[in-house]
């Protein structure tokens, strides 16, 4: 049973620019949330789809957006990148008690 | 979600316990300690939960005070993979629809040495 995908793994993009996530959660599971972990910090909740709707979102601007799937993907979209978006950005799909989450993919913002 | 205190760092030697502890006196009466834990540039991986009672599976037990202000993860035979950064979090689990986010402290990085 594949678990969490996200792709890409890596990606570098220039200041301003836009970049996409994508993430395919675990089978079954039918919640995805993202999460920015920036080098030595333990990871920061984003926001979370549930039926394809943003059902929660943390502390961060308009500049995130995100979309949930009729098959429960999702996809991540960072718009006028800043350097600080530089970090590990991670997926996690849920069903019930706990969150499993992808490798993540680390966006380097140059 | 309650707010968490974990040390910083320890150690362990290969073949002992190790026992993570985690300090959570704000937790609600309907709020779950859960574990994780982060191996260098992979996602966090879950490891256990529970709400008062012990529990155990196949990698590690955990231990939650009567009064629940406190917990400690148990690695009961650490291994060099065991090397990560272990998170505890303090959480209400899934219901229905509303699917509860996690809140991640910096955790503390158990280093285990042969």
């Amino acid at each position: 049973d594949a678990g969490v995908t996200q792709s890409p793994t890596h990606l570098i993009k220039t200041r301003g620019q836009q970049v996409t996530l994508r993430c395919s959660p675990k089978s079954g599971h039918d919640t995805v949330s993202w999460y920015q972990q920036a080098l030595g910090q333990g990871p920061q909740f984003i926001f979370q789809y549930y039926e394809e709707e943003e059902r929660q979102r943390g502390n961060f601007p308009d500049r995130f957006s995100g979309h949930q799937f009729p098959n429960y993907s999702s996809e991540l979209n960072v718009n006028a990148l800043l350097l600080g978006d530089s970090a590990l950005y991670l997926c996690a799909s849920s069903l019930m008690y706990f969150h499993t989450f992808g490798s993540g993919t680390r966006l380097t913002v140059v | 979600d309650a707010k968490t205190t974990q040390p910083p760092s320890m150690d362990c030697a290969e073949g002992r316990a190790a026992n993570l502890p985690c300090n959570h006196s704000t937790i609600s009466g309907n709020e779950y300690v859960y574990w994780y834990r982060q191996i260098h540039s992979q996602g966090p991986q879950y490891i256990i939960h529970g709400l008062k009672n012990n529990e155990t599976n196949e990698m590690a037990s955990l231990i939650i005070t009567e009064d629940r202000k406190s917990s400690t993860l148990i690695l009961p035979h650490a291994t060099l993979r065991d090397t990560a950064v272990y998170y505890c979090i303090v959480r209400i689990p899934n219901s229905g629809g509303s699917n509860y986010k996690l809140t991640f402290g910096k955790g503390t990085l158990l280093t285990v040495n042969p």
